[in-house]
């Protein structure tokens, strides 16, 4: 099965803070993504990369940044956390360009 | 106008009842395309991919007409178990990655 791991479930933040989270996928997948969800704006598409070193933005990347240094794992960055960055945070990965995703359990950041 | 959009719901069925669920989407190069569910507090998990010439997975059938840029899923005989938020998901190949766009969801919910 594959397994795709963000290191918390929950997680609160000062407005202001540098925030890393972290997502490690165990299927040698090509791409990884971050999305944030909020209630009635569904998923949205922040960062995604399909090879280690590189990234693409997504719909929303304004306030965020990313790191893939190793294929396995892929960063999503808060440079200075805000309130309006107070979310539920997912990381996916799939194989190929055309293939399904599947998530991590997802890390709910609250920013006070 | 949003990339991909769906029936905005909720939908509130007796058990036994069939529902349909469409999705629109904007971009006529995307190229693979998916029904995902999600529970309450969950990740998204895959349901089923979604083919041109159309696919039935028991109770589930989901249709792709590319012609109008259209997507749909069918559920029949309801269970209460089927209650849940059903996402459709668009794949367009994005430089040398595929961009996953998801609809904002239509939340189903199946009654005794």
């Amino acid at each position: 099965d594959v397994k795709v791991t963000q290191s918390s479930r929950y997680l609160v933040k000062r407005t202001g803070e540098k925030v890393f989270l972290e997502c490690v996928q165990d299927m040698d997948h090509e791409n990884m993504f971050w999305y944030r969800q909020d209630p009635g704006l569904g998923l949205r598409l922040i960062y995604f990369s399909y090879d280690v070193k590189m990234k693409e933005k997504g719909d929303i990347p304004e306030g965020y940044s990313v790191s893939r240094e190793k294929k396995e794992r892929f960063s999503l960055i808060l440079e200075s956390a805000s309130t309006n960055q107070t979310s539920m945070y997912l990381c996916a990965s799939s194989y190929e360009g055309d293939t399904e995703a599947f998530f991590g359990q997802g890390t709910r950041l609250t920013v006070v | 106008r949003k990339e991909v959009e769906q029936d905005p719901g909720p939908f509130n069925v007796p058990e036994g009842a069939t529902v349909a669920f469409n999705c629109t989407y904007s971009n006529s190069a995307s190229q693979s395309f998916f029904w995902y569910r999600q529970d309450c507090r969950k990740e998204p998990k895959l349901l089923m991919s979604v083919y041109s010439s159309g696919n039935e997975d028991g109770r589930f059938t989901a249709q792709l007409n590319r012609a109008s840029q259209y997507i749909s899923l069918l559920i029949r005989d309801s269970k209460l178990s089927d209650s849940a938020t059903y996402l459709c998901v668009v794949i367009s190949i994005y430089n040398q990655g595929g961009k996953l766009i998801f609809g904002q969801g239509t939340e189903l919910s199946v009654k005794p």
